[in-house]
C-alpha cells in the first residue's frame, strides 16, 4: 500500500543551525510531493512543493530535495529561528492516479536556545 | 492567510448526539476535504469533494457524512457520536487544476464523552 512517512519524531536543533527534516515514500508513482508545517493548535501551512522531475527546489530559508532512487524526500531550513518550532509533516500524491494528496506522520522540531 | 474557516473550534458532546462541523471557504475553490488528526500524527482523508453536488469517501473509514450544496460550504456530521470519534477535524480547500497546495481551517477538536 501507500504510505508516506519520517525516520525521526522529534528533532531537536540549536537556534542558529539548520535544521534537516527527512521523509521516505513507497510509491514510485508520486510524482509530486509537498512540505506543510503545523504549529500549535492551527492547520497545517504549505510551506514549498517539489515535482519528480526535478532534484532540488529553494526558497526563502528552505529547501527540498528529492532523491528518486531512494525515494526520499528532505526540507532543509537554514539558520532555524524559534518560530521554526512546529510539526513538519511531508506529503505526496500521484497526479496519474486521482487528486488525493497523502500526509506522513510528522516531525516535531524543537528548537534549543 | 487562507480564507477558511472552522466552526466551532471545540466541541464536547455526549455520546450518541448527533452533531456538525462547518466549514466554509471565501476563496472560489471547487476542491474541499476533510481530514482526522489524532495529536502529532498524519491526517487522514476522510472525505473530499470536486465541487457542487461531488462528494467522495477518502481512505479512512468514518461513520461521518457531508454534503456539498454550495461551493463554499462543506459541513460533515455525525449522527451519532461516540468515543472513537474524539479527535481533531481539518477542513481544508483547493483550486483546481491540480489542487496540490492545501489551504487549512484552524481545526475542529471533538471530544465525545
Amino acid at each position: 500500500g501507500e504510505s508516506v512517512g519520517l525516520h525521526l519524531p522529534t528533532l531537536s536543533v540549536q537556534e542558529g543551525d539548520n535544521s534537516i527534516i527527512n521523509c521516505a515514500y513507497s510509491n514510485s508513482a508520486s510524482d509530486y510531493f509537498i512540505w506543510y508545517k503545523q504549529e500549535s493548535g492551527k492547520g497545517p501551512q504549505f510551506i514549498i512543493d517539489i515535482r519528480s522531475n526535478m532534484d532540488k527546489r529553494q526558497g526563502q530559508r528552505v529547501t527540498v530535495l528529492l532523491n528518486k532512487t531512494v525515494k526520499h524526500l528532505s526540507l532543509q531550513i537554514a539558520a532555524t529561528q524559534p518560530g521554526d518550532s512546529a510539526v513538519y509533516f511531508c506529503a505526496e500524491k500521484n497526479s496519474g492516479r486521482d487528486d488525493k494528496i497523502i500526509f506522513g506522520k510528522g516531525t516535531r522540531l524543537h528548537i534549543l536556545p | 492567510e487562507a480564507d477558511i474557516y472552522q466552526t466551532p473550534r471545540y466541541l464536547v458532546i455526549g455520546t450518541g448526539k448527533k452533531i456538525t462541523l462547518e466549514c466554509s471557504q471565501t476563496m472560489g475553490h471547487d476542491k474541499m476535504y476533510w481530514y482526522q488528526q489524532d495529536p502529532g500524527m498524519e491526517l487522514h482523508l476522510i472525505h473530499y469533494s470536486y465541487g457542487v453536488n461531488s462528494t467522495e469517501k477518502g481512505d479512512l473509514s468514518s461513520e461521518s457524512t457531508v454534503s456539498r450544496i454550495r461551493t463554499e460550504h462543506f459541513p460533515l456530521t455525525l449522527e451519532s457520536a461516540r468515543p472513537s470519534h474524539t479527535s481533531q477535524y481539518l477542513c481544508a480547500s483547493s483550486a483546481r487544476p491540480g489542487g496540490e497546495k492545501l489551504f487549512f481551517g484552524s481545526g475542529t477538536q471533538l471530544s465525545v464523552l
